[in-house]
């Protein structure tokens, strides 16, 4: 069974500066990867996800990641957080092969300080 | 579209009371799901449906029963309300296997057993 990893429970980072978010994902073969953000009260939103070819995809707000197969990692990175990013994000990995069940990370809360 | 709607948005019980949390969908997907969001433990999966008629058993069924009679509703019946129960519940849904697809979620329900 995959399980997923986010190794950062808090993250805090000054408006302007560069984010990176790691994710780290146990499973044998290539996953299906998903970044999904949850502003406070909300339910979450797709950010961006991987399923093959170019290991670096672009998502929603500025948002991209990197699938690293050697490292087992899907890292979120944003060049430049805006306040409004100040939201929980979670990880999430699911077997290829038409798995229903994809399982989440911890999520972890970003703080943006102005 | 509304998307995925859930109501109520906020909801308390005492222990041993019974009630369903409601979940629509307006997309025509065939995949529906809940999850419950406890505080550092991120997404877990409760129930699933593939489509009308067929539902089956996520990571935390217990007290928990579904069914889906049709394309657009899923609701969830908690059968005796305990305790430990009590948490953000939310609706999600997708038009592919919640693994291989975009998931959709609705806004959650907060339920709070005495």
């Amino acid at each position: 069974a995959q399980s997923v990893t986010q190794p950062d429970i808090h993250i805090t980072v000054s408006e302007g500066a560069s984010l990176e978010l790691r994710c780290n994902y146990s499973y044998g073969a290539t996953p299906y990867l998903f970044w999904y953000v949850q502003s406070p009260g909300q339910g979450l939103q797709l950010l961006l996800k991987y399923f093959s070819g170019d290991t670096l995809v672009q998502g929603i707000k500025g948002f991209e990641a990197e699938f690293k197969r050697s490292q087992s990692s899907f890292n979120l990175r944003k060049p430049s957080v805006h306040w409004s990013d100040a939201a929980e994000y979670f990880c999430a990995v699911a077997a290829s092969g038409g798995s229903y069940i994809p399982t989440f990370g911890r999520g972890t809360s970003l703080i943006v300080h102005p | 579209n509304a998307g995925v709607t859930q109501t109520p948005k906020f909801q308390v019980l005492k222990t041993g009371q019974s009630m369903t949390l409601q979940c629509a969908q307006d997309m025509n997907h065939e995949y529906m799901s809940w999850y419950r969001q406890d505080p550092g433990m991120g997404l877990r999966l409760i129930h699933y449906s593939v489509g009308a008629g067929i539902t089956d058993q996520g990571e935390v069924p217990n007290g928990y029963n579904v069914s889906r009679s049709t394309t657009e509703d899923f609701p969830l019946r908690l059968l005796s309300a305990a305790p430990s129960q009590t948490s953000v519940y939310f609706c999600a849904s997708s038009a592919l296997a919640g693994g291989t697809d975009t998931q959709y979620f609705g806004p959650g329900t907060r339920l709070t057993v005495l």
